[in-house]
């Protein structure tokens, strides 16, 4: 399967614990992106890499989130002293982009996280 | 007021009728991308379009530009088109801006 992998699926953790999720991408695109979505709404974007820099940061992007994307391929999106807030499902969407715009997006099927 | 508006929320049908879904944005857009979500979440790409109209297989989707609109048709729908329809808008390279969603179902 060459599409974008997520792991884990699904995580369930206390409050004040720290969680982890990784993002393979589609191994020729260059731009990933993190994004959360809850119960019932829209996806909201939490961050964008281009390569190994990370190009822009969301504001619901707390000290408490960190992203990282090193040598530009598999991306981690590390949680610190997660709460009951945090539980959302993580999306990551990555793209061949050359053009002004993110590019045709390809997701995988996204990290649900519950913090007890 | 969100930067997009989708309507409606939730739409029912039978199947074989036709299905149109609308997206309105209230910002200058390089693109705008429209999405399908299945329940377990996993988010599929159906058309990425700046202008015009794309048509693949059953779906159509087309763009006013000028009036910051776009709309989502589909034809002869089938209960397997059940899903949540997300809008999302490019604002430059990095930001997707979504919309809230259309929950669809078609009843046999």
């Amino acid at each position: 399967d060459t599409g974008v992998s997520q792991n884990p699926r699904h995580k369930i953790t206390k409050r004040g614990q720290n969680v982890t999720f990784r993002c393979d991408p589609i191994s020729e695109h260059n731009r990933l992106y993190w994004y959360r979505q809850t119960l019932g709404q829209g996806p909201e974007f939490l961050t964008y890499f281009q390569n190994e820099a990370q190009l822009e940061k969301s504001r619901l992007l707390s000290d408490r989130f960190s992203a990282e994307r090193p040598k530009g391929s598999f991306s981690t999106l590390e949680i610190q002293r997660t709460e009951q807030g945090d539980s959302a499902m993580y999306l990551c969407a990555s793209s061949l982009g050359r053009t002004p715009n993110t590019g045709e997006l390809f997701f995988g099927e996204g990290s649900r996280l519950t913090v007890l | 007021k969100n930067e997009v508006e989708q309507s409606p929320q939730n739409l029912t049908a039978q199947e074989g009728e036709f299905i149109t879904i609308n997206c309105s944005y209230s910002v200058g857009i390089s693109a705008l991308h429209w999405l399908q979500q299945h329940p377990g979440g996993g988010i599929v790409s159906l058309f990425m379009l700046s202008s015009g109209k794309k048509k693949h297989g059953r779906l159509i989707a087309t763009i006013n530009i000028q009036e910051k609109h776009s709309s989502l048709h589909i034809t002869a729908s089938h209960p397997r088109d059940s899903a949540v329809y997300i809008c999302a808008v490019n604002l430059g390279a990095q930001k997707l801006v979504f919309g809230q969603g259309t929950r669809l179902t078609i009843n046999p």
